[in-house]
């Protein structure tokens, strides 16, 4: 299958910025997303990004596509308590792939 | 709430047991898959139904099957347990087309 890159572990202080960060093989994705996996639960959608598109901003989120060198980002800025979860990137050709997670910790 | 429920939630098994895990959406999706979940690794897609009547391999179906019950269930049937399926087993579903996945909760699996 395809390459979907993440780091595992990312902790910040509760107020500051996150910033997880996805790489990704095959350009040829039409959408790339981000889901959301709180302790206990399914993944939730949280935001996605057409392949067209550099950037997307959706309230504290905000998705940047590099497609030449096939890097996703999403920023979460004033990082609360309850934005502690695992985050995975998917790209999608038609079939989805999907990042190995990064686990967020916030720091009160 | 709509969505993908999932039966059981947790469940330990022996070697060489089989059981069946359930899957059922109401959500009228034409497509449902089965993912299992392993630390460090992601999400890997076992088998998936585009539609009611057909079922495809994903990337890592062996040692389980699966049957499209109806449009709304669709289940994962493990017919000789090992420890090396101790995981965590989600179920999705999207309409045909749509690549945005709705999630069930999990089946957490520990075979022993």
């Amino acid at each position: 299958g395809e390459d979907v890159e993440q780091s595992l572990f990312l902790s910040v202080r509760e107020g500051d910025s996150s910033v997880i960060n996805c790489t990704y093989t095959d350009s040829s994705s039409t959408y790339l997303y981000w889901y959301k996996q709180e302790p206990g639960a399914g993944l939730q959608l949280l935001t996605y990004i057409f392949s067209n598109m550099d950037m997307k901003q959706d309230q504290r989120l905000t998705v940047l596509l590099n497609k030449k060198d096939k890097h996703l980002s999403l920023r979460i800025a004033d990082t609360q308590t309850g934005d502690s979860a695992i985050y995975f990137c998917a790209e999608s050709t038609g079939q989805f792939y999907f990042g190995t997670g990064t686990s967020l910790t916030v720091i009160p | 709430n709509a969505g993908v429920t999932q039966t059981p939630k947790f469940q330990v098994l022996k070697t060489g047991q089989s059981m069946t895990l359930q899957c059922a959406q109401d959500m009228n999706h034409n497509s449902m898959y089965w993912y299992r979940q392993d630390p460090g690794m992601g999400l890997r897609l076992i088998y998936y139904s585009a539609s009611e009547g057909t079922t495809d391999k994903g990337e890592v179906p062996n040692g389980y099957n699966v049957s499209r019950l109806n449009k709304r269930e669709f289940s994962l049937r493990l017919e000789s347990a090992a420890p090396s399926q101790t995981s965590v087993y989600f179920c999705a579903s999207s309409l045909a087309g749509e690549s945005r996945y709705t999630f069930g909760s999990g089946t957490r699996l520990t075979v022993v």
